[in-house]
């Protein structure tokens, strides 16, 4: 059973550019959750998909945006890039999302720097 | 929002016991906790479900007060595998099952 990969690992973008990161849910999830991780904090939630529908939404700005293919597999998109960007982006994949006890599986991030 | 983890930060010698709090100003349907480690995934512990259950796994536990609407999680003589960060999700029984996450507890041991 493979984990969640997420890729690139690293990415360096400059400001006002559109960036694309990519996410493999673990086999058998439906749902993807997508994170931004600032130095020194928690994760933050962007926003979930589940079967290829957006399920929820965080406090960020339409420039972010995603996607979920028949697969599962999901994108993060974020057009015009700000330097408050920067960031580790994580995915979480989880079996189903109505179920109480879901637990959600991280990836191990993408690294965006914005100069 | 954002539920409040204290202590910030906490070092141990090997053996040593600690405890990690999680409070929330709302109501919780259920706490997910965390550990990451510089540079890695957080990977999942365990999550404690509204009704003060109690749950383990070898000698890292936590417990869910609802009345408080805070959960503890204890590490019990701890090892030096167990230095990382420590992050509680909080789940307010949104559909999505949204997590929202406190800004952690970094958590040393050392020999």
């Amino acid at each position: 059973e493979t984990g969640v990969t997420q890729s690139p690992t690293h990415l360096i973008k400059t400001r006002g550019q559109q960036v694309t990161l990519r996410c493999s849910s673990q086999s058998g999830h439906n749902t993807v959750s997508w994170y931004q991780q600032a130095l020194g904090q928690g994760p933050q939630f962007i926003f979930q998909y589940y079967r290829e529908e957006e399920n929820g939404r965080g406090n960020f700005p339409p420039r972010f945006s995603g996607l979920q293919f028949p697969n599962y597999s999901s994108e993060l998109n974020v057009n015009a890039l700000e330097l408050d960007d920067s960031a580790l982006y994580l995915c979480a994949s989880s079996l189903e999302t109505t179920l109480p006890t879901d637990t959600q599986y991280f990836g191990p991030g993408t690294r965006l720097t914005v100069l | 929002q954002q539920p409040v983890q204290s202590p910030q930060a906490v070092i141990l010698r090997e053996g040593e016991d600690a405890v990690i709090n999680c409070s929330s100003s709302k109501a919780l349907y259920s706490v997910h906790w965390y550990r990451q480690k510089h540079g890695e995934a957080p990977v999942f512990l365990m999550i404690l479900l509204k009704g003060g259950e109690q749950k383990g796994h070898e000698k890292i536990s936590a417990s869910f007060n609802e009345k408080k609407q805070q959960s503890s999680l204890y590490l019990t003589a701890s090892q030096l595998s167990y230095s990382g960060t420590y992050f509680c999700g909080t789940d307010y029984g949104r559909l999505e099952r949204q997590l929202t996450f406190g800004s952690g507890t970094q958590l040393t041991v050392l020999p």
